[in-house]
């Protein structure tokens, strides 16, 4: 199992440019989520789907939209970059209820906008 | 506001001491704590958590203690090891949010040799 994979890696952008960050998991969980690291800000929650079909926003939505394509990926787009997007995004998943409750976190992407 | 904050950004200990790393929260409707540790250009792992309804989780040599009435939890790593050296970020969720996570903004954790 993979757990958690997002592509790119790495990405720089000029401001004004669009792109799309891609995030898939194979853990079969329910709720996927798009956080971002700023130094000195820990985690901030950008967007959420509590289940396929449904997204919601988080506490920093402004200039971002998601889908959640299926089950498996969720992905964030921001349709003009702007500076103050340079950031480090992380994506998550985790199950749904239950008495599990951690989220499972994938490597990051590191965005650059010049 | 900040719901959850973890109010020293660094911690420096020596190899075989205690590492205590602590939380506070303001959100009374917080029913599950998480603490997560994080290295450089890594995602966060997940490292233990703790029920409201308890007030110890012991997992090896991490311990999480919860304290409601003071609304302050702590993170007890014992034997600090230098591997354990990263970013440690304490985790709050209730259950009216969705099932979503408020973070604090992380205490870097330095054991030395």
């Amino acid at each position: 199992n993979a757990g958690v994979t997002q592509t790119p890696k790495f990405q720089v952008l000029k401001t004004g440019q669009s792109m799309t960050l891609q995030c898939a998991q194979d853990m079969n969980h329910n709720s996927m989520y798009w956080y971002r690291q700023d130094p000195g800000m820990g985690l901030r929650l950008i967007y959420y789907s509590a289940s396929e079909g449904t997204t919601d926003k988080g506490e920093v939505p402004n200039g971002y939209n998601v889908s959640r394509l299926n089950k498996r990926e969720f992905s964030l787009r921001l349709e003009s970059a702007a500076p103050s997007q340079t950031s480090v995004y992380f994506c998550a998943s985790g199950p749904r209820g239950g008495t599990l409750n951690e989220q499972f976190f994938g490597p990051g992407t590191r965005l650059t906008v010049l | 506001d900040q719901q959850v904050k973890q109010n020293s950004p660094s911690l420096s200990v020596q190899e075989g001491r205690i590492s205590i790393l602590n939380c506070d929260y303001t959100n009374s409707m917080f029913d599950y704590f998480l603490w997560y540790k994080k290295y450089p250009a890594e995602g966060p792992t997940f490292l233990i958590s703790i029920s409201s309804i308890k007030d110890k989780n012991e997992d090896g040599r991490f311990t999480v203690f919860l304290n409601k009435s003071a609304k302050h939890l702590s993170l007890h790593i014992v034997p600090s090891q230098p591997g354990d050296s990263a970013v440690y970020f304490c985790a709050a969720r209730y259950r009216g949010s969705n099932y979503k996570l408020t973070f604090g903004k992380g205490t870097l954790l330095t054991v030395n040799p």
